[in-house]
């Protein structure tokens, strides 16, 4: 199957810093990528929906401007945590879907830990 | 809305226990379906999935039918590892509406 992966896989970081992770279709081309967060034993919870080439939706509840998201080609997108607090700790996973649609790829995660 | 409810956990059973996690959603228009499986310290895995009513997706010996008259997406696996240990998360996706709408997850452990 189609693969996703994710860098780092865990960061710890000080309280104030920001914090980038990157997400690649490594062998697919990716219109579509979706970041999630997910706390401890929770679902996850969409973040924002980013298309190559244009501005990310965001969902509700969600600041634009603290996740800051790119996805500059069909295979990258990155997520940027600008200002990170101990409240921004969380596993952030991202996911992506080719040119089909069909289905949804998921990386393997990044543990991000402010403290 | 759109929205997945599944069984809550956790569920612990023996080694070559029967296992079913049910789930059920509620969707506008007609969803795909899919079972999504994170093992510890992991992102998801898709696991298997459904496009369309009465298909049956089917993996590692795990299977679920789409029964869009019970609007229902039930997992189920005749004899479980200890390997299938894991969370198990039900989705939905709706065409034209790609992001994935996810249950709650159930927690899955199977001890020898």
């Amino acid at each position: 199957g189609a693969v996703v992966s994710q860098h780092p896989s865990r960061v710890i970081c000080k309280s104030g810093t920001s914090v980038k992770i990157e997400c690649r279709s490594l062998d697919f081309q990716a219109t579509t990528m979706f970041w999630y967060r997910q706390f401890p034993k929770q679902s996850l919870m969409l973040m924002a929906t980013s298309n190559e080439g244009s501005k990310a939706t965001y969902e509700q509840g969600v600041e634009k401007d603290k996740f800051l998201i790119n996805h500059a080609s069909l295979t990258l997108s990155t997520l940027t945590v600008t200002s990170a607090h101990p409240e921004d700790s969380s596993f952030y996973i991202c996911s992506a879907e080719g040119q089909k649609q069909e289905t949804q790829y998921f990386g393997p995660g990044t543990r991000l830990l402010v403290l | 809305g759109n929205s997945v409810t599944q069984m809550e956990g956790p569920v612990t059973l023996s080694e070559e226990a029967f296992l079913t996690i049910n789930c059920t959603y509620t969707a506008t228009g007609y969803p795909s379906l899919f079972w999504y499986v994170q093992y510890p310290g992991e992102g998801l895995q898709l696991l298997l999935k459904a496009t369309k009513a009465d298909d049956k997706g089917s993996n590692k010996g795990f299977e679920a039918t789409y029964r869009k008259e019970t609007t229902s997406f039930h997992l189920e696996k005749g004899s479980v590892q200890v390997s299938d240990s894991a969370v198990y998360f039900c989705a939905l996706s709706v065409p034209g509406n790609t992001p994935l709408v996810f249950g709650k997850g159930t927690r899955l452990s199977v001890i020898a």
